[in-house]
């Protein structure tokens, strides 16, 4: 079992630039989260997918944010464009909700850094 | 409103040294709570989590947590520390289905 996969793992990039973060789920997983941690802020949940449709999507700060799930094995998080209030580590995470854990499963990250 | 409190920022041990890491959680059913180690650099694992039944609840690690619903606790704790145990510790709980209401997290230092 590979886990929760994450890329890149780090991400330098420059004010006003597209930045987009992949994630992989746990094969047979029926739902995906991403969080952004800062120091500031903590752990947020910015959007949760169930069967790849977006169901939770509050935590998303602004219209830059979006997020993608086209299909079980893959997802994405792009922001557009990016600023420097944006640095911070991106967290993707899966679940089987339903079962009877719920228990999520994080990815180690991709650390943002924009200047 | 559902929330989760850990009330140390920071905690430090000697090597050896008993745990005790606190967590408190405010929540109108019964909770379902877990709790989360990040080492640096590294993604949340999950330690143990309790659902129903046995209050003491024993994870990975040597790791326990004893739930009390009369204090809306939910503390982690181990015997002896190891260096390697330095990291941050988060408690959650979840709200709902899905979502996870974590704590601002305990950072523990371990002194040699």
């Amino acid at each position: 079992d590979a886990g929760v996969i994450q890329s890149p793992r780090h991400e330098v990039t420059e004010m006003g630039q597209e930045v987009t973060l992949r994630c992989k789920p746990i094969s047979g997983h029926n739902s995906l989260f991403w969080y952004r941690q800062t120091m500031m802020r903590g752990l947020e949940l910015l959007i949760y997918f169930n069967n790849n449709v977006p169901i939770d999507d509050s935590g998303m700060p602004e219209d830059r944010f979006s997020a993608k799930m086209p299909n079980a094995s893959f997802s994405t998080l792009k922001i557009q464009p990016s600023e420097p209030r944006d640095s911070a580590v991106y967290f993707c995470a899966s679940s089987l909700v339903g079962s009877a854990y719920n228990e999520q499963f994080f990815g180690p990250g991709t650390r943002l850094t924009v200047l | 409103a559902q929330s989760v409190t850990q009330p140390d920022i920071h905690i430090t041990v000697s090597e050896g040294a008993s745990l005790e890491l606190r967590c408190n959680y405010s929540y109108g059913a019964t909770p379902y709570l877990f709790w989360y180690v990040q080492s640096p650099g590294q993604g949340l694992q999950l330690l143990l989590k309790y659902f129903s039944g046995d209050t003491l609840v024993q994870g990975i690690k040597g790791f326990e947590a004893e739930f009390k619903r009369s204090q809306s606790s939910f503390n982690l704790r181990k015997p002896s520390v190891h260096w390697s145990d330095a990291a941050e510790y988060f408690c959650a709980v979840i709200s709902g289905t899905y979502k996870y209401i974590f704590g601002t997290g305990t950072r523990l230092k371990v002194l040699a």
